[in-house]
């Protein structure tokens, strides 16, 4: 089975920009989660997506949003954007066996605003 | 609410050391728990887990043993190499099926030095 995809691996941009990175879960995942991670930070979750809809979300500003779409594929998107925004971000797609919770991660986004 | 506490890194330790990366939880319940590995530029991957108390959760010579009366999940291997230098997040989820909300330790950083 493919991994979990992200695209772009990298991105420059510049404050005031906005930008959208996207995730491919495994197939057969329907739920993402999104992440942001920083040196000083640490992992911090975004959202969380099932089936279309969001069922939870981090404590981030409404700057940051998501959606995804019926092949559960994921977009977050990050509008006016700040220096403190450069950071790894992370897509995790879920499983459930039983009553685990298993995540799988992809790659990362390695977005760096100038 | 849940949380788990690693010790600070970073380690560094010689070839063919003997590894061990404390990790203490608080949760309600019987919670999973869950070593991910995160290599230089790379996203986290699944090292291994454990679902009950008592389990031992091991894969590619890393054990951790769930510990329910110390609340702990340390993390150990007999003998490194310096291929295994990354980054060590101890996680949690809740157990409570369905989605779950992942709590994760703040890492610590691996250095095996030749």
């Amino acid at each position: 089975k493919a991994g979990v995809t992200q695209t772009p691996r990298y991105l420059i941009k510049t404050r005031g920009q906005q930008v959208t990175l996207s995730c491919s879960p495994i197939s057969g995942h329907r739920s993402v989660s999104w992440y942001q991670q920083t040196p000083g930070q640490g992992l911090q979750f975004l959202f969380e997506y099932f089936s279309e809809t969001q069922r939870n979300k981090g404590n981030f500003p409404g700057r940051f949003s998501g959606r995804q779409f019926s092949n559960s594929r994921s977009e977050m998107n990050v509008s006016t954007l700040e220096l403190g925004d450069s950071a790894l971000y992370l897509c995790a797609s879920s499983l459930v066996k039983g009553s685990t919770y298993e995540q799988y991660f992809g790659p990362g986004t390695r977005l760096t605003v100038t | 609410g849940n949380s788990v506490t690693q010790m600070e890194g970073p380690v560094t330790l010689s070839e063919e050391a003997f590894l061990t990366i404390n990790c203490t939880y608080t949760a309600t319940g019987y919670p999973s728990l869950f070593w991910y590995v995160q290599y230089p530029g790379e996203g986290l991957q699944l090292l291994l887990k454990a679902t009950k108390a008592d389990d031992k959760g091991s894969n590619k010579g890393f054990e951790a043993t769930y510990r329910k009366e110390t609340t702990s999940f340390h993390l150990e291997k007999g003998s490194v190499q310096v291929s295994d230098s990354a980054v060590y997040f101890c996680a949690l989820t809740p157990n409570s099926g369905g989605y779950q909300k992942v709590t994760f330790g703040t890492g610590t950083k691996l250095q095996v030095i030749p």
